[in-house]
C-alpha cells in the first residue's frame, strides 16, 4: 500500500541552526501539508501546498518557515533559524483531491529537538 | 477561535468491553470530520471521513456517527481488543479560521488490557 515517508525520523539541532525536514508524498497526490505537535499539545496545521505554491498557512508559519518541492518528488519544510519552541513532532500529509477535505495520508513524523 | 474538543482524554478498558469517545466541533463553515487512529511511532491512519449530517460509517468493530447541526461525532469500538490500543484523533475540516484546513482535537488515548 502506498505510504508517505519522512526523513529523518529524529533531528537534533542547536538553536539558531537551519533544518530541513523531508517528505516523500504518495506518487499521484497533488496536495501537501505540514503539521506539528508540540509535546502534550494538539496537532497544529502549519501549511498546505498545491501546484507549486502555498495555498493556506497558519499564524505559526512565519518568515522562519518555508516549503518547496525542489525535484518534483520530495516535499521539504525548512526552518531557517531554529528556536527552542520549534521542538516538536513534524508531520507531513498528502492528499489526492479536494484539498484534503476527504482525507489525508500522514507520514510517521520527524521529531525535532532544538537544544 | 476554532476549538475541537475530545473526551475522555484517556480510557482504560478490558478486552471485550465496548467503548465510545466524543468529538465536538464548531458547526459553522463545516466541510468534513476526520477520525484518525495513531499508534506510537507510526503514521496517523485515517479511519473515517464524514461530511453529511446523520452520516454513519463502519469499519469492522469500529463505527462513527456525525451530527453537524449540534457539532459532535461519536466513535464506537465494539468488543475492544488489545490491538485497538492507540490514540484516536478527530479533526474538523472547515473554513472557520478563514482558511481551509484541519483542526485537531487533543485525542483520546485508549488502552485495552488483555
Amino acid at each position: 500500500e502506498p505510504e508517505v515517508t519522512q526523513t529523518p525520523s529524529h533531528q537534533v539541532t542547536q538553536m539558531g541552526q537551519e533544518v530541513i525536514l523531508r517528505c516523500v508524498p504518495i506518487s499521484n497526490h497533488l496536495y501537501f501539508y505540514w503539521y506539528r505537535q508540540i509535546l502534550g499539545q494538539k496537532v497544529e496545521f502549519l501549511v498546505s501546498f498545491y501546484n507549486n505554491e502555498i495555498s493556506e498557512k497558519s499564524e505559526i508559519f512565519d518568515d522562519q518557515f518555508s516549503v518547496e518541492r525542489p525535484d518534483g518528488s520530495n516535499f521539504t519544510l525548512k526552518i531557517r533559524s531554529t528556536k527552542l519552541e520549534d521542538s516538536a513532532m513534524y508531520f507531513c500529509a498528502t492528499s489526492g483531491a479536494l484539498a484534503g477535505i476527504l482525507g489525508q495520508f500522514f507520514g510517521p513524523g520527524t521529531r525535532l529537538t532544538v537544544l | 477561535i476554532l476549538n475541537v474538543e475530545q473526551s475522555p482524554q484517556s480510557l482504560h478498558v478490558q478486552e471485550g468491553d465496548s467503548t465510545n469517545f466524543t468529538c465536538s466541533f464548531p458547526s459553522s463553515n463545516f466541510y468534513a470530520l476526520h477520525w484518525y487512529r495513531w499508534e506510537t511511532a507510526k503514521s496517523p491512519e485515517a479511519l473515517f471521513v464524514m461530511t453529511l449530517n446523520g452520516d454513519e460509517k463502519k469499519k469492522g468493530r469500529i463505527s462513527a456517527t456525525l451530527n453537524t447541526k449540534e457539532g459532535y461525532s461519536y466513535l464506537y469500538i465494539k468488543g475492544s481488543q488489545p490491538e485497538d490500543s492507540a490514540t484516536y484523533l478527530c479533526a474538523s475540516f472547515s473554513m472557520d479560521t478563514g482558511r481551509r484546513a484541519l483542526t485537531f482535537g487533543s485525542g483520546t488515548r485508549l488502552q485495552v488490557q488483555p
